[in-house]
């Protein structure tokens, strides 16, 4: 399976400045890429599909980008709303595979 | 609004079986693949099993092959996972989602143990 490395696993913000979150894969992908948010006890939400199209309704803070095994999901002004997990998956290579997860709090 | 909606979770033994229903609504069911994805308690997301359109393709995670079985009823719009020879390690909310997690439901919980 292709394996989905995703740094830091942890990172404090603080409101209004940027964040951003790093995503490898082990195996070169195509753009079936995509980034999901989920906020505890609520299910996944995805923020970022094909590597850098935001789904219906997600901020312009989000941005995403990269290709082959390494991407990136950056938030331009981190907001309250954004604390959560964010996971990166790859849909190129069935089973499709997330990241570990990374956790984003306040400071 | 489109919406999925999970149901038929709950506790049973290892070794047991369950069988989870997702009830669609609001989109053209019969025209996406339909998908179940798995979160064990505090731990990250797992995809289980996709199906296609008419349900003649269906595709597994190798923990999963030969113990559990992705269906669909076009006509009820309503997808299936019959989880079958349940292990502790199958504890976890299963959610349904539509084409690639776009749409996700709100999850049901599974839990084995004895």
């Amino acid at each position: 399976d292709v394996v989905m490395t995703q740094s830091p696993l942890s990172l404090p913000v603080t409101l209004g400045q940027p964040a951003s979150i790093s995503c490898r894969s082990s195996l070169s992908l195509g753009t079936y890429f995509s980034w999901f948010h989920q906020r505890p006890g609520q299910s996944p939400r995805r923020l970022i599909y094909d590597v850098s199209e935001r789904d219906s309704g997600v901020p312009d803070r989000f941005s995403g980008s990269g290709s082959g095994t390494d991407f990136t999901l950056k938030i331009s002004r981190v907001e309250a709303e954004d604390v959560g997990v964010y996971y990166c998956m790859q849909g190129t290579h069935w089973p499709w595979t997330f990241g570990q997860g990374t956790k984003v709090e306040i400071k | 609004e489109v919406q999925l909606v999970e149901s038929g979770g709950g506790l049973v033994q290892p070794g047991g079986s369950l069988r989870l229903s997702c009830a669609a609504s609001e989109f053209i069911f019969r025209t996406y693949w339909m998908y179940w994805a798995r979160q064990a308690p505090g731990k990250g997301l797992e995809w289980v099993a996709k199906i296609n359109e008419d349900g003649t393709d269906k595709y597994y995670v190798d923990s999963v092959k030969g113990r559990f079985t992705i269906s669909r009823d076009n006509g009820k719009n309503s997808l299936y996972l019959q989880m079958n020879s349940l292990r502790v390690e199958d504890t976890a909310v299963y959610y349904c989602a539509r084409s690639g997690g776009v749409v996700w439901g709100q999850g049901t919980l599974v839990t084995v143990s004895s």
